[in-house]
């Protein structure tokens, strides 16, 4: 089984600052996903950025972007140039490639505010 | 592109009540997932299906839960005999084989017991 560790339950970040979420996950597969979602307060749960495991290459959406560690099994996710509409939870998941399902396991989150 | 939707937003119950929660995904998506996230707690997975067949179930997922896809669009979740700890957050998520396998998340449906 899989599980992921999110060890950071709240930070803050100035505006326009730069902020890294942590995550480590554990598991003996070697394909697989590594996933960002962010969720607004009282908002549904979008997808911020996605990393394929056998792609040594960091992911980069804008001003997010990560750092993948596959040996280390760390995928932290770092956010550039904060905004307010950053404020949300972030929930590192990983998902298990082939077989049977997809599903996403999560970690617990970390609840991120952006500050003026 | 209308998105995941689900129906009701918010659902509050007694306790020994049964409730049905309905899902509509992207509608060209052929795996749909359920998740139930409670206060402070990521999404746990309870069951996926693939077109209209249940293909797995958390051990999560109790008797008194049950899931279908007919015709293998629109899900149902109905929870029988609800208890206090049912309350929860219920994800609907759904996603296309063969592509990038991301799934994508509805706004969730909000159960309180009483």
């Amino acid at each position: 089984a899989q599980t992921v560790t999110q060890s950071q339950p709240e930070m803050s970040v100035q505006e326009a600052e730069t902020v890294t979420l942590s995550c480590t996950y554990d598991t003996s597969e070697s394909n697989y996903y590594l996933f960002w979602y962010k969720q607004p307060p009282s908002r549904q749960m979008i997808l911020v950025i996605r990393q394929e495991a056998y792609k040594q290459q960091n992911a980069t959406e804008n001003r997010f972007s990560v750092n993948f560690q596959k040996a280390a099994k760390s995928f932290s996710l770092k956010i550039s140039d904060s905004q307010l509409g950053d404020t949300a939870m972030y929930f590192c998941a990983f998902m298990k490639r082939g077989g049977s399902n997809y599903k996403l396991t999560f970690g617990k989150g970390t609840l991120l505010t952006v500050n003026p | 592109d209308t998105g995941v939707s689900q129906d009701p937003r918010h659902k509050i119950t007694k306790r020994g009540q049964n409730v049905t929660f309905r899902c509509d995904p992207i509608s060209e998506h052929n795996r749909l997932y359920w998740y139930r996230q409670t206060l402070g707690q990521g999404p746990e997975f309870l069951t996926y299906f693939q077109n209209e067949a249940q293909l797995e179930k958390s051990r999560l997922l109790s008797d008194r839960f049950s899931a279908e896809r007919p015709k293998g669009s629109f899900s149902t979740l109905e929870i029988q005999r609800t208890e206090q700890g049912d309350s929860a957050m219920y994800l609907c998520a759904s996603g296309l084989a063969g592509t990038t396998d991301t799934q994508y998340f509805g706004p969730g449906t909000r159960l309180t017991v009483l």
